[in-house]
């Protein structure tokens, strides 16, 4: 089976803490995604990368970095966490494209995150 | 990003009922993917299309992927109340590399 772990579920930070979120897919895939879901706005990317220590900034970058020293792992972090930043992230891996269909997107279970 | 056009936001039904959503694009997609996410939880997948008019089932899940390649479809036969969450729709992007969401559709199913 597909698995795509998060290893938090449930976080809450203090405002101006660092945090981390992990995430680790045992699909051997190039790619890997977060995202951030809040009510009325639907998924919206915050990084992407297609490989290791590759990274891509997506339409919400601000305020987050990635790293990604394995292919496995992709880790997101918040240097200095803010309120604004209270939601749902959404990790996911896929395998890449450049024109070959029939890929789909994997997520995982969620990190609810709340700033405080 | 570019966000896709679901319909509808929500839906209330009774249980047994069918259900119909959509998807549409202003871009071609070369694949079109649908999940279904319950409270609290990330999303799973139901039903995957990578060709323009298959027409894929699981279970009572019947997805299609349009003709133009821009748009899809889900039906859920015969609901029942486990059927109860936010459906939404994916697409892929000719790169491969970029996925694309729809809002979600909210399922109530009433018993």
């Amino acid at each position: 089976d597909v698995k795509v772990t998060q290893s938090s579920r449930y976080l809450v930070k203090r405002t101006g803490e660092k945090v981390f979120l992990e995430c680790v897919q045992d699909m051997d895939h190039e790619n890997m995604f977060w995202y951030r879901q809040d009510p009325g706005l639907g998924l919206r990317l915050i990084y992407f990368s297609y490989d290791v220590k590759m990274k891509e900034k997506g339409d919400i970058p601000e305020g987050y970095s990635v790293s990604r020293e394995k292919k496995e792992r992709f880790s997101l972090i918040l240097e200095s966490a803010s309120t604004n930043q209270t939601s749902m992230y959404l990790c996911a891996s896929s395998s890449p494209g450049q024109g070959r269909i029939g890929n789909t997107i994997y997520f995982g279970e969620g990190s609810w995150l709340t700033v405080v | 990003g570019q966000q896709l056009n679901q319909s509808p936001q929500s839906m209330f039904i009774q249980e047994g009922e069918d259900v119909s959503m959509n998807c549409t694009s202003s871009s071609i997609f070369n694949t079109w993917l649908w999940y279904k996410q319950d409270p609290g939880e990330g999303p799973v997948l139901l039903i995957a299309l990578y060709k323009a008019g298959e027409l894929t089932s699981n279970g009572r899940l019947t997805a299609q992927f349009g003709i133009t390649r821009k748009d899809s479809f889900l039906n859920i036969s015969a609901s029942i109340p486990s059927d109860v969450g936010i459906y939404f729709c994916a697409g892929q992007d000719y790169t491969g590399n970029q996925f694309y969401f729809g809002t979600g559709t909210s399922l109530t199913v009433i018993p």
